[in-house]
């Protein structure tokens, strides 16, 4: 159980152009998503929190405008990074928690989506 | 200084060896502490979760937290090549609803045949 999907797992794109992924909760109601960025050897850096149904709380640093998260559902959220540039390359990593989750400390991954964007 | 802190490694052992992982951090309001496990291209998968001080076993993994020195480890008993990942520290403050996790930068563990 408490399973996560990402798509796409690999998206190349040009510069200027937006991308979207999805990130959906399979098998359980999120009832809160995540938004991480991971470049490499690197940590999971937070982006963004979101609550199905109202607007994310963007991390400080992270601009909310270039990175468009829509909690549409309790089972769907979707990050579209605008008019990408190669510096938004990086590996894009989404999370849920469940109602039985231990808090947001007991978060489940998706796989993550690599944007190269060229 | 950053919040929390991981050797990035990596870290080579030979089957069987007892692996031992660490991090330390700097904000003393930390009380919960994970370990999760990130194979190559994957997303992180939650290992074992510790709340304060003490030590917490789950088959060959035993996670400890020293609070007074501001350590915590993840042992690895009777590693296998299977273990071969990345290991993430995260921790949370007590902050229930509105906590968020922070990780360590991942210590990559090789387990060679």
């Amino acid at each position: 159980g408490a399973v996560v999907s990402q798509h796409p797992s690999w998206v190349i794109c040009k510069s200027g152009t937006s991308v979207k992924i999805e990130c959906r909760s399979l098998d359980f109601q999120a009832t809160t998503m995540f938004w991480y960025r991971q470049f490499p050897k690197q940590s999971l850096m937070l982006m963004a929190t979101s609550n199905e149904g109202s607007k994310a709380t963007y991390e400080q640093g992270v601009e909310k405008d270039k990175f468009l998260i829509n909690h549409a559902s309790l089972t769907l959220s979707t990050l579209t990074v605008t008019s990408a540039h190669p510096e938004d390359s990086s590996f894009y990593i989404c999370s849920a928690t469940s109602p039985y989750s231990f808090g947001s400390r007991e978060q489940y991954f998706g796989p993550g989506t690599r944007l190269t964007v060229t | 200084q950053k919040e929390v802190e991981q050797d990035p490694g990596p870290l080579s052992v030979p089957e069987g060896a007892i692996v031992s992982l660490n991090c330390t951090y700097s904000n003393s309001a930390f009380q919960y502490f994970m370990w999760y496990r990130q194979y190559s291209r994957k997303g992180p998968e939650l290992l074992m979760y510790t709340y304060s001080s003490g030590n917490k076993e789950d088959g060959r993994f035993t996670a400890q937290v020293d609070k007074s020195s501001k350590y915590i480890s993840l042992f690895i008993r009777d590693s296998q090549p299977s273990d071969s990942a990345t290991y993430l520290c995260a921790m949370s403050d007590v902050s229930y609803n509105t906590d968020k996790l922070i990780f360590g930068t991942g210590t990559r563990l090789q387990v060679f045949p």
